[in-house]
């Protein structure tokens, strides 16, 4: 149990294009869903905090215009990258925090190659 | 802010060996969690822990809570090369009924099993 899926698990744009990636909860319902960043050899940044069915709160320094962040349902919250630079190329991981329990579980992750 | 550390921040060890890392805090901690990321991959929860003192296992793995509130251990025994990835504590505080949220990552522990 407690699987959470993201699609794509890579994905290489064009400057100035927009990428959505997708994180699911397979088989538990999160109210709350978070969204990381993560640079080569380092640890997790987090970016946003998404709850279902409210804004997404945002990290000191993460443009919410920039990573929009959509959690329209307990089993899935979306991140879009506008307007992408190649500064933007990372891993992006998400994580899903099952109703009721002190816990996260994470995604594969998506790596993004901005051209 | 919070910050955790997160000792040692890489080791080399011979297969078979036991490994010994730990995560340390100023801040008193309500919640531990243990990861483990393999390259290219989102973490993976290894062991929770959510009370002072608690001893968890989970196969070759132990991991405790600390009975200051501010440290956690995880050991592994008889490392095999499968082992190897980075290790990562998360530690929340604040409210009891805050769960899932507000947690926050060391910067790992290296591991390198050589054959």
């Amino acid at each position: 149990g407690a699987v959470v899926s993201q699609h794509p698990s890579r994905v290489i744009c064009k400057s100035g294009t927009s990428v959505k990636i997708e994180c699911r909860s397979l088989d538990f319902q999160a109210t709350t869903m978070f969204w990381y960043r993560q640079f080569p050899k380092k640890s997790l940044m987090l970016m946003a905090t998404s709850n279902e069915g409210s804004k997404a709160t945002y990290e000191q320094g993460v443009e919410k215009d920039k990573f929009l962040i959509n959690h329209a349902s307990l089993t899935l919250s979306t991140l879009t990258v506008t307007s992408a630079h190649p500064e933007d190329s990372s891993f992006y991981i998400c994580s899903a925090s099952p109703s009721g329990r002190d816990t996260q579980y994470f995604g594969p992750g998506t790596r993004l190659t901005v051209l | 802010g919070q910050q955790l550390n997160q000792s040692p921040q890489s080791m080399f060890i011979q297969e078979g060996e036991d490994v010994s890392m730990n995560c340390t805090s100023s801040s008193i901690f309500n919640t531990w969690l243990w990861y483990k990321q393999e390259p290219g991959e989102g973490p993976v929860l290894l062991i929770a822990l959510y009370k002072a003192g608690e001893l968890t296992s989970n196969g070759r793995l132990t991991a405790q809570f600390g009975i200051t509130r501010k440290d956690s251990f995880l050991n592994i025994s008889a490392s095999i090369p499968s082992d190897v990835g980075i290790y990562f504590c998360a530690g929340r505080k604040g409210p009891a009924d805050n769960y899932g949220q507000n947690f926050v990552f060391g910067p790992g522990t290296r591991l390198s099993v050589l054959p």
